[in-house]
C-alpha cells in the first residue's frame, strides 16, 4: 500500500521569504512523486515531478522539490513566495511497482494551505 | 492550453436519485480517470479507464457507479443511487501515454461538486 502525509494543515510566510511544504510517503517500492496545486474552483494543476536521477526537481512558477530517500521525503520549496502562491498544495506518489494499467492511480496527501502575506 | 472541461460545476440531488457527470477530456489524451474529495478528506482515486474499459478501481467504486465513453470524446461518471455520503466534489482527469506510463502527469478538470440530501 502507498500514502502520503502532509503535517502541515497550514502554512504561513510572509511574501519575498523562503517557503517549504513538507510531504513524506511510504511506499513499497520506489516512488514516482508528484506536486499538485489548486486554486480557488480551479483543478488540481501540476507543479513538478520527481522520476528518477537528480534528487532537486525544478517545476512550474519557480517552485522545486527535493526527494530524500533516506527520510522518505519530498519537500516543496521556492525560496522567494508570492501572494498569488497562496493556494492548496498537495503531494502525491505512486508506488513504480504498481505497473500493470495502474497507470494514473496516484495517493494524495490531505493538502497544506499555503498562505502568504503581503 | 488544453484544458479537461466539467459539468455541472455543481448538482443538488435528491438520495435514490441517480446523477450523471460528465467529462470533457483533454482530446489527444488516451486515459482518463476519476477521483472524488470528500469535504475536508484526501483527494481519492475512484477509477481510471483505457481502451474502452476500466483498467483500475478502487473500493469506493462499487456496483453503484460506473462510467462511460459514449462518443469518444465525453468522459461520464455515473451514480445509480445516490447516498447521503456520495457528496463530494468529483474530478475528472486524462493523461497522455508515454513510455513512462507511471509517470504521466494527470491534468484535472475544476471539478463538480455533488450535494446529495
Amino acid at each position: 500500500a502507498q500514502s502520503v502525509a502532509q503535517p502541515e494543515d497550514q502554512v504561513n510566510v510572509a511574501e519575498g521569504n523562503p517557503l517549504t511544504v513538507k510531504c513524506t510517503y511510504s511506499v513499497s517500492g520506489n516512488p514516482y512523486l508528484f506536486w499538485y496545486v489548486q486554486y480557488p474552483n480551479r483543478g488540481l494543476q501540476f507543479l513538478l515531478k520527481y522520476i528518477t536521477g537528480d534528487n532537486l526537481v525544478k517545476g512550474s512558477y519557480g517552485f522545486e522539490a527535493e526527494f530524500n530517500k533516506s527520510q522518505t521525503s519530498f519537500h516543496l520549496k521556492k525560496p522567494s513566495a508570492l501572494v498569488s502562491d497562496s493556494a492548496l498544495y498537495f503531494c502525491a506518489v505512486r508506488d513504480r511497482k504498481a505497473g500493470g494499467t495502474s497507470y494514473g492511480k496516484l495517493t494524495f496527501g490531505q493538502g497544506t494551505i499555503l498562505t502568504v502575506h503581503p | 492550453e488544453p484544458e479537461v472541461t466539467q459539468t455541472p460545476s455543481h448538482q443538488v440531488t435528491q438520495m435514490g436519485q441517480e446523477v450523471i457527470l460528465r467529462c470533457v477530456p483533454i482530446s489527444n489524451h488516451l486515459y482518463f480517470y476519476w477521483y472524488r474529495q470528500i469535504l475536508g478528506q484526501k483527494v481519492e482515486f475512484l477509477v481510471s479507464f483505457y481502451n474502452n474499459e476500466i483498467s483500475e478501481k478502487s473500493e469506493i467504486f462499487d456496483d453503484q457507479f460506473s462510467v462511460e465513453r459514449p462518443d469518444g470524446s465525453n468522459f461520464t461518471l455515473k451514480i445509480r443511487s445516490t447516498k447521503l455520503e456520495d457528496s463530494a466534489m468529483y474530478f475528472c482527469a486524462s493523461s497522455e501515454r508515454t513510455s513512462l506510463s507511471g509517470a504521466n502527469v494527470l491534468t484535472f478538470g475544476a471539478g463538480s461538486r455533488l450535494t446529495v440530501l
